[in-house]
């Protein structure tokens, strides 16, 4: 398997345009994690999926961020409209469910916005 | 809100240091507790993960160990090397349903 693949790898957008990341997790990886990486709180969980069911999304920022999973093997996420402040690196990763397995990451996507 | 934290925040050691840092966690609802390796401009990648209290696990130089009841793990990296330089994040996962919560991480930087 080539582990989770995430694109685009970089992402440069004017403010207000759409932007829309998307993972594709392990085959065979259950649970589904979109993380934010920043200066402030490091690595933070915007929303995780579970048998691409969503089972929580608290930690998306505000209504203009959304996330979904057609199926097993594709995920998206979406920024409607993108704001400066959204610059960022996303990461996925995917992992078997249960705690007793390791979460494998994508390369993240670098988005900037200007 | 699940508070996972690490200290220190950062860690400069000369190579050949031995060197441990804490991960603090509420013990509730507990599944089981990760570390993983961040390099810079890398992904971070699993080095342990852990579910029972008392567990100790062990890979090369670096040993990890748990403490459910009080909520702590602590990470060890004996005789540090420059490559052991980067950020080490401990991570949450709480409940059967799988969330999986990070740290901050602590950052090392090993010199020669």
């Amino acid at each position: 398997d080539a582990g989770v693949i995430q694109s685009p790898r970089h992402e440069v957008t004017e403010m207000g345009q759409e932007v829309t990341l998307r993972c594709k997790p392990i085959s065979g990886h259950n649970s589904l994690f979109w993380y934010r990486q920043t200066m402030m709180r490091g690595l933070e969980l915007l929303i995780y999926f579970n048998n691409n069911v969503p089972i929580d999304d608290s930690g998306m920022p505000e209504d203009r961020f959304s996330a979904k999973m057609p199926n097993a093997s594709f995920s998206t996420l979406k920024i409607q409209p993108s704001e400066p402040r959204d610059s960022a690196v996303y990461f996925c990763a995917s992992s078997l469910s249960g705690g007793g397995t390791e979460a494998f990451f994508g390369q993240g996507t670098r988005l900037t916005v200007v | 809100i699940l508070n996972v934290e690490q200290s220190p925040q950062s860690l400069h050691v000369q190579e050949g240091d031995s060197t441990n840092f804490t991960c603090s966690f509420p013990s509730s609802n507990f599944y089981a507790l990760h570390w993983y390796r961040w390099e810079t401009a890398k992904s971070p990648e699993a080095l342990f993960v852990m579910t029972l209290n008392g567990d100790e696990k062990k890979k090369g130089r670096i040993s990890a160990t748990l403490n459910t009841k009080e909520g702590y793990s602590y990470l060890y990296i004996k005789g540090s090397q420059p490559e052991d330089s980067a950020t080490y994040l401990c991570a949450l996962h709480t409940g059967t349903a799988s969330k999986l919560t990070f740290g901050t991480g602590t950052r090392l930087q090993v010199t020669l």
